[in-house]
């Protein structure tokens, strides 16, 4: 299927276990994001990429790692799970940083009991 | 520091009513600004997205407006319907600096609209 996707849609883990979620897209977009969205705080970016192997920190970046060794996929690793990275997660790419519109994938919600 | 801000928070109104969503922000040195639409437990949706050198955007039944130097920007949605109801989101990609990170988007909070049948 054409456009962005991400998997798992839900997932429940325990504090301290190793969660990848992971995106894809289809568009070949140079740029991908993952963003976490909390109420009260709306959406803020976690890391992003600017092609494969270049990535770089957003506004919340602690307790992530991210990679991007192919330009398609970008996933998104919490190391050891903390309560606090409760939340629903997106994914989004976009063609360049500069002009062009971000795209979002469905979103997965994480909670970590 | 770029913040976004959204006003009202919530809204309802009745169908077939027209009706503006407001979005404030704080650095009007943007590059871009762009309206998303978000259904419950669903991605976001982009609508219009207005370049800086742009004053409105215009997409069927919404019309979008930036007003960069007083950090402004609405969105109008003519003769609502049901289907509308959703959240709207505001984003506003900020413009200086070299850095990649000064150039991401920084949404507002939303407004959740409801029309009533």
């Amino acid at each position: 299927d054409a456009g962005i996707t991400q998997s798992p849609r839900y997932k429940i883990t325990e504090t301290g276990r190793q969660v990848t979620l992971m995106c894809h897209q289809t568009w070949s977009h140079s740029y991908m994001f993952w963003y976490r969205q909390d109420l009260g705080h709306g959406l803020r970016l976690i890391y992003y990429s600017a092609a494969a192997d270049i990535t770089d920190k957003g506004e919340v970046p602690d307790g992530y790692v991210v990679s991007r060794s192919k330009t398609e996929n970008f996933p998104l690793t919490l190391e050891s799970a903390t309560r606090s990275q409760t939340s629903v997660y997106f994914c989004a790419s976009s063609e360049n940083i500069a002009a062009n519109e971000q795209f979002f994938g469905p979103g997965t919600r994480l909670t970590v009991l | 520091k770029q913040e976004v801000t959204q006003i009202p928070a919530a809204l309802s109104v009745p169908e077939g009513e027209n009706l503006v969503l407001n979005c404030s922000f704080t650095d009007s040195a943007i590059y871009n600004l762009q309206w998303f639409r978000q259904d419950p437990g669903k991605g976001l949706t982009s609508l219009l997205l207005i370049q800086s050198s742009q004053r409105e955007q215009t997409s069927g039944r919404l019309n979008a407006s930036l007003d960069k130097s007083s950090g402004r920007s609405t969105l109008y949605i003519a003769a609502s319907q049901p289907g509308d109801s959703a959240t709207y989101l505001c984003a506003v990609r900020s413009g200086m600096g070299t850095s990649g990170s000064a150039r991401q988007l920084t949404f507002g909070s939303g407004t959740q609209l409801t029309v009533l049948p």
